[in-house]
């Protein structure tokens, strides 16, 4: 099992481009999501989902948008980059339940010019 | 506003003695809390959880006490080991929305041989 599996692992982007990062996971679990690292800050939420087809916004979704077009896989957009959303990027993964134990993949690292 | 605190950036513990980290939370609401251990170019990994229902949960040598009365719970590793060199989140779940997890800051733990 390759559990949460992240592409890519580093990006340069200048301002305005796009880009998406694709999560993966094969352990069938049905929640995702999408956290942002920074100095100081902590893991904060940006995106998650429930369930296919389903997602929810955290506690800092702007400038982001995510698909779960299939059940292990879950995608974070960025559509116009900016220098704030310089930071390390990790998905996780759950089966949810009372302890919600959520296994995280390698992360991207993600810097905007 | 930051419902989980850890008010220690960084700790430092001689290799073979307790590191003793540190939580609060704020929301009353929050009724699972968990600890995360990550090493630098990593993703975050389950350690160590409690229910609220409990005061003390131990797995080896990692120890979480809760303090409802205090919102306040530590994780104490004893003995400590130059492996335990990472940076440690602390983590809440409320019993609304369980599918969410509220992360500290992080503590930054070093133990010197």
């Amino acid at each position: 099992n390759a559990g949460v599996t992240q592409t890519p692992k580093f990006r340069v982007l200048k301002t305005g481009q796009s880009m998406t990062l694709l999560c993966a996971q094969d352990m069938n679990h049905e929640y995702m999501y999408w956290y942002r690292q920074d100095p100081g800050m902590g893991l904060r939420l940006i995106h998650y989902s429930v369930g296919e087809g389903t997602t929810a916004k955290g506690e800092v979704p702007d400038g982001y948008n995510v698909s779960r077009l299939k059940k292990q896989n879950f995608l974070l957009g960025l559509e116009s980059a900016a220098p704030s959303q310089t930071s390390v990027y990790f998905c996780a993964s759950s089966a949810g339940g009372v302890n919600n134990e959520q296994f995280f993949g390698p992360g991207t690292r993600l810097t905007v010019l | 506003d930051q419902q989980v605190k850890q008010n220690s950036p960084s700790l430092s513990v001689q290799e073979g003695r307790i590191s003793i980290l540190n939580c609060d939370y704020t929301n009353s609401m929050f009724d699972y809390f968990l600890w995360y251990k990550k090493y630098p170019a990593e993703g975050p990994t389950f350690l160590i959880s409690i229910s609220s229902i409990k005061d003390k949960n131990e797995d080896g040598r990692f120890t979480v006490f809760l303090n409802k009365s205090a919102k306040h719970l530590s994780l104490h590793i004893v003995p400590s080991q130059p492996g335990d060199s990472a940076v440690y989140f602390c983590a809440a779940i409320s019993n609304f929305g369980n599918e969410k997890l509220t992360f500290g800051t992080g503590t930054r733990l070093t133990i010197i041989p």
